[in-house]
């Protein structure tokens, strides 16, 4: 299995709902990551996730925030969002370790198209 | 800092032209060097890498040489078709940083024509 599976692959949402974007990996991967990625852009890293504890984070605001239950799971809890924060939200996976001679590939899901309406 | 300075686009090439997208980085220690391809309404996906320098990678047609004396990682195809065409990114891992970050350049535009 060399996937990373991302639900639900679109959202619509209000700017005073709740909710979340899972994202799933069984490649035995130890690091996890959120990146937000608007029209025409690369994607920007949001948060990191190595060996379950959170290791970077990029300034997001709070009304984003990361959870990684276990080694396979990664969440991202979505509050009182803003028009501007409709864009492609992308999942990847890494191997997570300091390997020199590894190509320690980031492996991506297909993302999450969220709408702030 | 880490870095990648990828070539703008877009590029709108003919069907059997021949592709190349510039790709330069900066890094502070070892990196190993990726590009990315994203499909409209996909995520992106690894077309190639290389892990140390005069490694070349290849996939599908596009090669790329990791060049140590110029910081370099073009991408190139001999010959586009129009299922090539999609956005490009160049990226890096620099494995002498503890973290586990990746830097990705701002993508180039491919469209081929028939």
């Amino acid at each position: 299995d060399t996937e990373v599976t991302q639900t639900p692959k679109h959202l619509v949402m209000g700017m005073t709902n709740k909710k979340s974007l899972k994202c799933e990996q069984h490649m035995g991967h130890r690091a996890m990551y959120w990146y937000k990625q608007k029209a025409k852009k690369p994607p920007e890293l949001m948060f990191v996730y190595s060996y379950e504890k959170l290791s970077i984070n990029e300034s997001v605001p709070s009304r984003f925030s990361p959870e990684c239950p276990n080694s396979s799971l990664l969440n991202l809890h979505l509050h009182a969002l803003q028009p501007e924060d409709s864009a492609l939200y992308l999942c990847a996976s890494s191997q997570g370790n300091r390997e020199v001679s590894g190509a320690n590939v980031l492996t991506f899901g297909a993302g999450s198209r969220l709408t702030v309406l | 800092g880490d870095s990648v300075t990828q070539m703008e686009g877009p590029v709108t090439l003919s069907e059997e032209a021949f592709l190349t997208i510039n790709c330069t980085y900066t890094a502070t220690g070892y990196p190993s060097l990726f590009w990315y391809v994203q499909y409209p309404g996909e995520g992106l996906q690894l077309l190639l890498k290389a892990t140390k320098a005069d490694d070349k990678g290849s996939n599908k047609g596009f090669e790329a040489t990791y060049r140590k004396e110029t910081t370099s990682f073009h991408l190139e195809k001999g010959s586009v078709q129009v299922s090539d065409s999609a956005v490009y990114f160049c990226a890096l891992r620099d494995l002498s940083n503890t973290g586990n970050q990746f830097y990705f350049g701002t993508g180039t535009s491919l469209t081929v024509i028939p």
